[in-house]
């Protein structure tokens, strides 16, 4: 069965320093969706993506994120500048359709010291 | 108002009884709702999704609609110890599709 994989599973990096973490959505799918989840928290969407640009964006994607497809397969959210607020779970999610049910890989677990 | 609520629980119940989860959603424009499981630790696992009033059954589970009331919900038949997680509503916001989830409400099935 197909499925969203992300790497790395866990990510340690100094405050300020730039994270890029890493997604294979499903591969006929055509939206994808970065997602965050701060320790006990509730799952809080950042950005989607369709078409090669960005779709909607949240308050919490402010300029020090940003989000690629560099090739066919893969897709990026990079962090520039991150910093202590930024430790949390960070899934990818892909859809067939804007409607459509959304699946979501393993997730990174990013912990910024 | 809060978008998507749900009580945080713990809900527990008894192994082979019937969990009920709840969900209450305030864009009364929504039209896609999700049930999506998450195990400590894990990432959301899709286990129901339903967009036209009334019930949708899927083995154990049945989800169930209602647009009027604003409220969703998820039965659990024949619980299982395997089914304790966290529970996680789900309603689309937005024109591409982005997810609004509940805080979640934990279930625990003990045998």
């Amino acid at each position: 069965e197909p499925e969203v994989t992300q790497t790395p599973s866990h990510q340690v990096t100094q405050m300020g320093q730039e994270v890029i973490l890493r997604c294979v959505p499903i591969s006929n799918h055509l939206y994808f969706y970065w997602y965050r989840q701060i320790l006990g928290q509730k799952v809080e969407f950042l950005v989607s993506f369709y078409n090669n640009e960005i779709s909607e964006k949240s308050e919490i994607f402010d300029d020090q994120f940003s989000v690629e497809r560099p090739d066919g397969s893969n897709f990026t959210l990079k962090i520039r500048s991150t910093k202590l607020e930024d430790s949390a779970m960070y899934f990818c999610a892909s859809s067939e359709g804007d409607s459509y049910e959304q699946y979501f890989g393993p997730g990174t677990r990013l912990t910024v010291t | 108002q809060k978008e998507v609520e749900q009580n945080s629980g713990p809900l527990s119940v008894p192994e082979g009884a019937i969990a009920s989860l709840n969900c209450t959603y305030s864009d009364r424009g929504s039209q896609s709702f999700f049930w999506y499981r998450q195990y400590s630790g894990k990432s959301p696992e899709l286990i129901m999704f339903i967009y036209s009033n009334g019930d949708k059954e899927d083995g154990r589970f049945t989800a169930q609609l209602n647009k009027a009331s604003q409220y969703v919900s998820l039965l659990i038949r024949d619980s299982q110890p395997s089914d304790s997680a966290t529970y996680l509503c789900a309603v689309i916001k937005g024109s591409q599709g982005n997810l609004i989830f509940g805080k979640g409400t934990k279930l625990s099935v003990k045998p």
